[in-house]
């Protein structure tokens, strides 16, 4: 494809609920990353995989958070329970196996209510 | 653990200043990348430096990687309204896999 996609672009829901993110990377990355970022700030760190599997989920903030790659490509992050201070932009990026770059989706802007 | 400063952590300048925006660290990095994102958008890669020492140029934008590939710099000259973004930089491990981000260096550059 040309470019990292996430759908959806905005997700509202309310406390308590499940939610799912998507990601598509880049068609023949292997590596594939989850980020979070809140309002104004950094990226946080969440998941990384390569191929299907996980080697470092340590930065997960919760067991409410999990993560699944299917074939090689597209990712699902699941948010379990939702708390308010879920709420912010979710960042997938992806990159070829050993190369030193990422690239980036658009992300997807949670509210949690 | 590995972790990136960035300073200063907010920038207003105006259009035509020079400015210089800095990524430090105690640890080792295999290399540096630079980002900027914009609202409502990813962040977007500007550069990868990869040798302490090295020095790379990108239009009006100058990036230096640290002789102990531990700190990193980038210089804008001549700013212009369309640099407004949140720069950040991130750093990679030794195998190229691991990436930490620095918290960003938020830059404006009004007209």
């Amino acid at each position: 494809g040309a470019g990292v996609s996430q759908s959806p672009s905005n997700k509202v829901t309310e406390k308590g609920k499940d939610v799912e993110l998507r990601c598509d990377p880049i068609s023949g990355h292997t590596a594939l990353y989850w980020y979070r970022q809140s309002l104004g700030q950094g990226l946080e760190f969440l998941i990384y995989f390569q191929g299907n599997s996980a080697p470092d989920k340590s930065g997960l903030p919760s067991d409410r958070f999990s993560a699944e790659r299917t074939g090689g490509s597209v990712s699902t992050l699941t948010i379990q329970r939702t708390q308010q201070e879920d709420s912010a932009v979710y960042l997938c990026a992806s990159s070829l196996n050993g190369v030193k770059t990422q690239y980036f989706g658009p992300g997807t802007r949670l509210l949690v209510l | 653990t590995q972790l990136l400063e960035q300073s200063p952590q907010f920038l207003s300048i105006q259009e035509g200043e020079n400015l210089t925006v800095y990524c430090n660290s105690s640890s080792v990095f295999s290399s540096l990348q630079w980002y900027r994102q914009e609202p409502g958008e990813g962040p977007v890669l500007l550069v990868t430096v990869v040798t302490g020492g090295e020095v790379k140029k990108l239009k009006r934008l100058t990036f230096q990687f640290g002789d102990a590939r531990k700190d990193s710099s980038l210089h804008i000259t001549a700013a212009q309204p369309g640099d407004t973004g949140l720069y950040l930089c991130a750093g990679a491990d030794n195998y190229g896999q691991n990436f930490v981000f620095g918290p960003g260096t938020r830059l404006s550059v009004l007209p």
